[in-house]
């Protein structure tokens, strides 16, 4: 199974400052299809899951510009260029390469400071 | 828009059994691969079962295989999950999402709660 291994698990942050979460894989995600299905989640407290990037830096419908996804093979990042008070909650990176399973990352909670 | 409305979770004692079901509009369901996720509380997501598009392939965790059947009714529009055997372990709230070549919506999720 790939193990997907993120850091740091707790980041405050202050408010319109830069956020980085570090996502890494046990084996590279590059599928034999080109793709690497690399995708990160946003959970806000008491909510359902919510896409924000996909194939490492494809940003959803309605997310706003300061999320953005890098990486390839097997190191990816998220960054948050300013962090802004609806930003607190959980994030999450999956793989959805070598599967089953599907695997998550142990999940970043970012706070304010 | 798409939904996805999960139901059928509830306190079970240990052994016992649950269906949840997910109900889907907004979206052609009969082509699209569906999965079932899963959160304890204060734990992160854990993949659960996934079925393909017709319903004829179909994979497990290790933690569920033998006890979890997943299936889908496409002229409803609705996946399931019989859940057997259920365990303490199994306490979380189960969640429906979507494959789109990687996982896009999420439902709402049902609590399971197994406990004596």
């Amino acid at each position: 199974d790939v193990v997907m291994t993120q850091s740091p698990l707790s980041l405050p942050v202050t408010l319109g400052q830069p956020a980085s979460i570090s996502c890494r894989s046990s084996q590279s995600l590059v599928h034999s299809d080109g793709n690497t299905y690399l995708t990160w989640f946003q959970q806000r407290p008491g909510q359902s899951p919510r896409r924000l990037i996909y194939k490492v830096s494809n940003r959803d419908s309605g997310v706003p510009d300061r999320f953005s996804g890098s990486g390839s093979g097997t190191d990816f990042t998220l960054k948050i260029s300013r962090v802004e008070a609806e930003d607190v909650g959980v994030y999450y990176c999956m793989q959805g390469t070598h599967w089953p399973p599907w695997t998550f990352g142990q999940g970043t909670k970012v706070e304010i400071k | 828009e798409v939904q996805l409305v999960e139901s059928g979770g509830g306190l079970v004692q240990p052994g016992g059994s649950l269906r949840l079901s997910c109900a889907t509009s907004g979206f052609s369901f009969s082509v699209y691969w569906m999965q079932w996720v899963r959160q304890a509380p204060g734990k992160g997501l854990v993949w659960v079962s996934h079925i393909n598009s017709d319903g004829s392939s179909t994979t497990y965790a290790d933690s569920v295989k033998g006890r979890f059947t997943i299936s889908r009714d496409n002229a409803k529009n609705t996946l399931y999950l019989q859940m057997n055997s259920l365990r303490a372990e199994d306490t979380a709230m189960y969640y429906c999402v979507r494959d789109n070549f990687g996982v896009d919506y999420w439902g709402r999720g049902t609590q399971v709660t197994v406990s004596s």
